[in-house]
């Protein structure tokens, strides 16, 4: 199966600024996957990126907020923007496995805004 | 509203206990997968059920997708502290192509 870099695995970052997460794959992807995820509860779908094309973003998030970057097929970014303390949460990436149905996930990032 | 709603929230049991997992829709999956996740790592498959009515075994798991393709259960036999993490199923609707997960269940295995 595909192995996923995140990074950062953790920051903590004042309000009002920007956090960039990057996810590199070691084999090429048509689709990644963005998720949010609070401490001991479930994951919520935040887009899904493209390469080449526009993410497409689930209800509740919105490109200026959540700008993702998708420039070739093994590599993606999340950029968490003008950040609050409701945006404290954990990030994170995932692709499918066309092998087995299932998805792959990154170790995710930890967020913390203060 | 969830698409996935999983069931406990919560399970907190001895080692040796049995339990089940159950995880509901509403919606046609197409497939369903099962996850576990432990803090600080993100989830890692444990099975995929693609067939109504197929049940699979994983060790001491098994797993059933319901016969209309709407809902499965995990169920642990002689629960490990090991086995401690939140249980997470996924899938597609047959409506989309956007994967969801369910609303997850942290188990809690005491030696």
């Amino acid at each position: 199966s595909a192995v996923i870099s995140q990074k950062p695995s953790r920051d903590i970052c004042q309000r009002g600024t920007s956090l960039t997460i990057q996810c590199q794959v070691d084999s090429q992807v048509t689709m990644m996957f963005w998720y949010r995820q609070q401490p001991g509860q479930s994951l919520t779908l935040i887009a899904t990126a493209n390469q080449g094309s526009e993410a497409t973003y689930e209800s509740g998030f919105v490109i200026d907020k959540f700008p993702i970057s998708r420039p070739n097929l093994t590599f993606s970014t999340l950029t968490v923007s003008n950040m609050s303390p409701e945006d404290s949460s954990i990030y994170l990436c995932s692709v499918e496995d066309p092998g087995d149905y299932g998805y792959t996930f990154g170790s995710g990032t930890r967020l913390t805004v203060v | 509203t969830q698409l996935l709603e999983q069931s406990p929230q919560f399970l907190s049991i001895q080692e040796g206990e049995n339990l089940t997992v159950y995880c509901n829709s509403s919606s046609v999956f197409s497939s369903l997968q099962w996850y576990r996740q432990e803090p600080g790592e993100g989830p890692v498959l444990l099975v995929t059920v693609v067939t109504g009515g197929e049940v699979k075994k994983l060790k001491r798991l098994t797993f059933q997708f319901g016969d209309a393709r709407k809902d499965s259960s995990l169920h642990i036999t002689a629960a490990q502290p090991g086995d401690t993490g939140l249980y997470l199923c996924a899938g597609s609707p047959n409506t989309g192509n956007q994967f969801y997960f369910g609303t997850g269940t942290s188990l809690t295995v005491i030696p």
